[in-house]
């Protein structure tokens, strides 16, 4: 199994311009969710998804959308690219809820620069 | 307001020797206390986790030590190896309808040889 699977791995973007950031799980995962990591700042949730249609806002959503269109995939737009949204981006799934004691599964990365 | 507080931000360790991770949490209904290990280039991966009807919970080196009154878990890493070089993230969540983790800010461990 392939896992989550992110793309693209690095980009450079210019202010102002949008992209959309890939995310597929194979697991048959019903919960998904987008973290951006930054230094010093751990991993802090942007979005997240308990199924398909449905999404909710995390701690830090404000430029980015996101839509659920089927189980295996969650896109993470990027609307009109800033200097601050440049960071690491990390997908991951879950079989349940983190409070259900279900693990996370991340991807590895989009490497995002915005000049 | 940080609800997860994680200490040291980087830590070195000589091989053979014992890690330390702290983490500290604020919100008295988390319940459950996961960790995460992140090697560069990878997203992390869930390392060990423990609930809060235990003290301790032990994987091989791994041990995670809760106290629930005083709100602190912590890693050990025993007989540490270069290996295991990498940043490790605490976390905490609730059981209830689909609550999300809440991550430390990361501890950037080096074994040296």
């Amino acid at each position: 199994n392939a896992g989550v699977t992110q793309t693209p791995k690095f980009q450079v973007l210019k202010t102002g311009q949008s992209m959309t950031l890939q995310c597929a799980q194979d697991m048959n995962h019903e919960y998904m969710s987008w973290y951006r990591q930054d230094p010093g700042m751990g991993l802090r949730l942007i979005h997240y998804s308990v199924g398909a249609g449905i999404t909710d806002q995390g701690e830090v959503p404000n430029g980015y959308n996101v839509s659920r269109s089927t189980t295996e995939d969650f896109p993470l737009r990027l609307l009109s690219a800033a200097p601050s949204q440049t960071s690491v981006y990390f997908c991951a799934s879950s079989y349940a809820p983190s409070g259900n004691y279900s693990p996370l599964h991340f991807g590895n990365g989009t490497r995002l620069t915005v000049t | 307001q940080q609800q997860v507080k994680q200490s040291p931000q980087s830590l070195i360790v000589q091989k053979g020797g014992i890690s330390i991770i702290n983490c500290a949490y604020e919100n008295t209904a988390f319940d459950y206390f996961p960790w995460y290990q992140q090697f560069p280039g990878k997203g992390p991966a869930l390392l060990i986790a423990i609930r809060p009807d235990v003290s301790e919970k032990k994987e091989g080196r791994f041990t995670i030590s809760f106290n629930k009154s005083a709100k602190q878990f912590s890693l050990h890493i025993m007989d540490s190896q270069p290996g295991d070089s990498a940043t490790y993230f605490c976390a905490a969540s609730k059981q209830s309808g689909y609550s999300t983790l809440t991550f430390g800010k990361g501890t950037m461990l080096l074994v040296s040889p």
